[in-house]
């Protein structure tokens, strides 16, 4: 089994749906991280959490919630999806001050 | 937040090249990484790196961290080598997550 397994693999929603994108780990990390990536654009960090209490707005937060259920589980929401949301994103996991990360193997989101 | 500019943005080799990739980063940081993003989207860490030289197998880095740079170094490349490569830094000021720069898109033909 993967130590970042993210779900779904691929999902395509409509506008204005609720979606939710799971992400678990057994890396046994306490830092998760969620980015997501366009083309051109490299990886763009939209929230992170350094425990389970504590959760942090990553640059492009606007349109995306999270919850951290557990220590090995970050849940990311977009309450309602738009088009320009279409994207692949990844979940991520760290120990410390960022070392060893680890990335799951992405979802592929469209937004029609 | 910290910005992070690669370059080239492209590459084409030809299949036992050697290529330097370069980073410049904006502000000073403890966490620098480099990874590969293969055809088919999986990113691997290559090298954690926020100072000094380090080399696997074919390819090494080295972080001069004063200076703001770093580079990745692919010797006799192979087309397994293609795919995009992303520099990334952290520092406290961005709670250690890490910022990534919009890559190096590798194609190696045989």
């Amino acid at each position: 089994d993967a130590d970042v397994t993210q779900t779904p693999r691929n999902r395509i929603t409509k506008t204005g749906k609720r979606i939710m994108l799971e992400c678990s780990q057994t890396k046994g990390h306490d830092r998760m991280y969620w980015y997501r990536q366009d083309p051109g654009l490299g990886l763009r960090l939209i929230y992170y959490s350094f425990d389970v209490k504590d959760i942090n707005k990553g640059e492009i937060s606007d349109g995306y919630s999270v919850s951290r259920q557990a220590q090995a589980k970050f849940s990311l929401s977009l309450e309602s999806a738009i088009p320009n949301q279409t994207a692949l994103y990844f979940c991520a996991t760290s120990v410390g001050t960022g070392w060893g990360y680890t990335f799951g193997s992405g979802t592929r989101l469209t937004v029609v | 937040g910290i910005q992070v500019e690669q370059s080239p943005p492209d590459l084409i080799l030809q299949e036992g090249a050697n290529s330097t990739l370069r980073c410049n980063f904006s502000d000073s940081v403890n966490n620098l990484q480099w990874f590969h993003q293969n055809p088919w989207g999986q990113l691997i860490n290559l090298f954690y790196i926020p100072s000094g030289t380090k080399q696997n197998g074919r390819l090494s880095a080295t972080t001069v961290a004063t200076e703001r740079y770093s580079l990745l170094y692919i010797s006799s490349s192979q087309t397994t080598d293609s795919g995009v490569y992303f520099c990334a830094v952290a520092n406290s000021n961005s709670g250690y997550a890490l910022n990534f720069g919009k890559g190096t898109s590798l194609l190696v033909t045989p």
